[in-house]
């Protein structure tokens, strides 16, 4: 089993849609979570940090749920422009740093 | 400064070559880190540095490649022997001390082993 999973997609979805992506990991150790976008050949951009609280930022929210070890990310009214792909990340800290990144979900929004 | 950056951009070799990767972070980061990423894929931990000391590495990062950071700014990540499999994007990344901080990415060094 992956230490970080997502659902490859691609998820294909009409402008002005509401898409959600999850990703489960397998330490539960695990300390931080962030939700990355990766244009195609171009390098990962961090989109957003996720924490236990849940956080938005405009059309974005991530979630965090600890006991099922489980990140989500919901993306609200969606542009041609959110097409990309979306990295979950983790970071434990115990017994050495790692930083784990999934496979990416590959998003594409249609007009 | 404006961000991460890596060069050269793109390197084709022979395979049996050697190459040399350099990553420059930004200025106010004392944590580097590289990565390898193939098609389809999300990137792979090789290795991170704290300022100058190298902090972890991975399994993947076999005996021919070895990376450094020998005044805690800049970054070189050498591969010996290169091998086709070694075909894959290098990412450098650099990050502020604290937990929790993301990491802000280069664009990138892609490499071909012909």
């Amino acid at each position: 089993r992956k230490e970080v999973e997502q659902d490859p997609g691609p998820f294909n979805v009409p402008e002005g849609a509401t898409v959600a992506f999850n990703c489960t990991y397998s330490n539960s150790a695990s300390q931080s979570f962030f939700w990355y976008r990766q244009d195609c050949r171009k390098e990962p951009k961090l989109l957003m940090s996720v924490y236990s609280s849940g956080n938005e930022d405009g059309r974005f929210t991530a979630q965090l749920n600890r006991a099922s070890q489980y990140i989500s990310l919901l993306i609200r009214d969606s542009k041609l422009s959110d097409s990309a792909t979306y990295l979950c990340v983790v970071t434990s800290y115990t017994g050495g740093f790692k930083t784990i990144f999934g496979a990416g979900t590959r998003l594409f929004v249609k007009a | 400064d404006t961000g991460v950056s890596q060069d050269p951009r793109h390197k084709i070799t022979k395979r049996g070559q050697n190459v040399t990767f350099r990553c420059d972070p930004i200025s106010e980061h004392n944590r580097l880190y590289w990565y390898r990423q193939t098609l389809g894929q999300g990137p792979e931990f090789l290795t991170y540095f704290q300022n100058e000391a190298q902090l972890e590495k991975s399994r993947l990062l076999s005996d021919r490649f070895s990376a450094e950071r020998p005044k805690g700014s800049f970054s070189t990540l050498e591969i010996q022997r290169t091998e086709q499999g070694d075909s894959a994007m290098y990412l450098c990344a650099s990050s502020a001390d604290g937990q929790g901080n993301g990491y802000t990415f280069g664009s990138g060094t892609r490499l071909t082993v012909v």
